[in-house]
């Protein structure tokens, strides 16, 4: 079955690092990937979107990549910052009705 | 245009009750999911609707458990004679096509006494 493997244990970094978050999936091949931000007590909110024929995606600070023969997909914030402590959710579609699947989440903190 | 609105934002319910769970998407979007999310857990798919069709129900429970997508007003997620496994988060999401990005709503969270 399709699987997406997200770190489980929570980033923490010094502001102004950069933080890199990894997203694997297995058993399947997706023709894009999304990533979603979660604070505590919300709903996801939409970050970006990454076609399988995109090696690399950016919009501001954040930079995405999405490596087809690893199953891999790497977010990464640059210059960090205290505010982007939250919740990062990478999200493929299924193969067949196209819902998306989303990972366990990995737990960004920044601190000043 | 106002997002995706959910309610109630908290319910809470006695073993044995009723839930039921508004989802009202955004203006346009004609495809609704949703997910419910157990603490310290991800979020797991439950259903995806269009107007008045179950598009895919794989990740609802066998039982208890019901959707609908009417062609006027609000998604419902019911869920009946509910059990304390039930409390949760429950996010309802639209989009605008079935590949584009989801907008979720602030959730509905059920607590089951």
């Amino acid at each position: 079955s399709q699987k997406i493997e997200q770190n489980s244990e929570a980033l923490n970094i010094q502001e102004g690092k950069t933080a890199t978050l990894t997203c694997n999936y297995t058993n399947y091949s997706p023709a894009y990937l999304q990533w979603y931000r979660q604070d505590p007590g919300r709903g996801p909110v939409f970050l970006l979107l990454i076609r399988e024929n995109e090696k690399e995606k950016r919009k501001e600070r954040l930079k995405v990549t999405f490596d087809t023969t690893l199953k891999q997909s790497l977010f990464h914030i640059t210059a960090s910052q205290p505010a982007d402590s939250a919740t990062y959710l990478c999200a493929p579609p299924s193969s067949n009705t196209g819902k998306l699947i989303f990972g366990q989440g990995t737990t960004l903190q920044v601190k000043p | 245009n106002a997002g995706v609105m959910q309610n109630p934002r908290h319910l809470v319910r006695r073993r044995g009750q009723e839930a039921r769970l508004r989802c009202s998407p955004m203006k346009g979007h004609s495809h609704v999911y949703w997910y419910r999310q157990l603490p310290e857990e991800g979020l797991k798919f439950m259903v995806y609707l269009q107007k008045e069709n179950i598009i895919d129900e794989s990740g609802m429970p066998k039982e208890r458990f019901s959707a609908e997508f009417p062609k006027e007003g609000p998604s419902i997620l019911r869920i009946q004679q509910v059990v304390r496994g039930d409390s949760a988060a429950y996010f309802c999401a639209s989009s605008l096509q079935n590949t584009g990005e989801l907008f979720f709503g602030e959730g509905s969270r059920l607590t089951v006494l």
